[in-house]
């Protein structure tokens, strides 16, 4: 079946430093998906990615979607005490989504 | 803004015991999904409902969980009985429909097996 693979598992950040986590899938996929889930709370949607090679931006965060459609990245300028959480990659085929293992990120002041 | 409400929020109960748990998803929404999230890990699929009907329950381990969604709105998932692997986050998230995947999580509850 459809696997979705991240890492890091772990990212400690220096605030104010830039980092990119990366996802990737055994399957070639319909689109892309990013969540954030805070420390103690529930995932939240941040963005999808549909279009080979598709590049968007969140302030920022900036996602890309790979030529194949069987990668991603996210890439966070500036880090902030905020963006402290876990954040997940899910790729969706057939109408499943399938989320990977998450990139939980720390921050240090 | 709409949510997706669960309930409870947090469970203890003891092996052997059978436990419940409740989802209201946002109005309208057609697709309704139930997650297992053990700690460290991403959600993993137990069951999809498109309106009242089961899609993808292949992940569920049905000789112990059920799930329903008998008016095709809010949803109960069920354990009978409880095993002490079963702890973990349960989560119920809600889409528009089967196309548009974009899913909305609710609060979860966090079931403990003693």
């Amino acid at each position: 079946g459809q696997q979705v693979m991240q890492i890091p598992q772990y990212q400690h950040v220096q605030e104010g430093e830039d980092f990119t986590t990366y996802c990737n899938s055994s399957t070639t996929l319909s689109n892309i998906q990013w969540y954030k889930q805070r420390p103690g709370g529930h995932p939240v949607f941040l963005i999808q990615l549909v279009k080979s090679g598709e590049v968007k931006k969140q302030k920022r965060l900036t996602f890309q979607f790979g030529e194949a459609k069987k990668n991603s990245s996210l890439h966070i300028t500036a880090t902030q005490t905020t963006d402290v959480g876990t954040y997940f990659c899910a790729g969706s085929n057939d109408y499943k989504l399938s989320f990977g293992a998450g990139t939980t990120v720390t921050v240090r002041a | 803004e709409a949510e997706v409400a669960q309930s409870p929020r947090y469970k203890i109960t003891e092996k052997s015991q059978a436990v419940a748990f409740w989802c209201d998803p946002i109005s309208g929404h057609a697709t309704l999904y139930w997650y297992r999230q053990i700690l460290g890990q991403g959600p993993e699929l137990l069951v999809q409902f498109q309106d009242e009907s089961v899609v993808d329950d292949s992940q569920l381990p049905k000789d112990r969980f059920s799930a329903e969604r008998l008016k095709g709105v809010d949803s109960t998932l069920k354990i009978q009985p409880a095993e002490l692997g079963d702890s973990a986050m349960y989560l119920c998230a809600s889409s528009h429909d089967r196309v548009q995947l974009t899913q909305y999580f609710g609060p979860g509850t966090r079931l403990t097996v003693l």
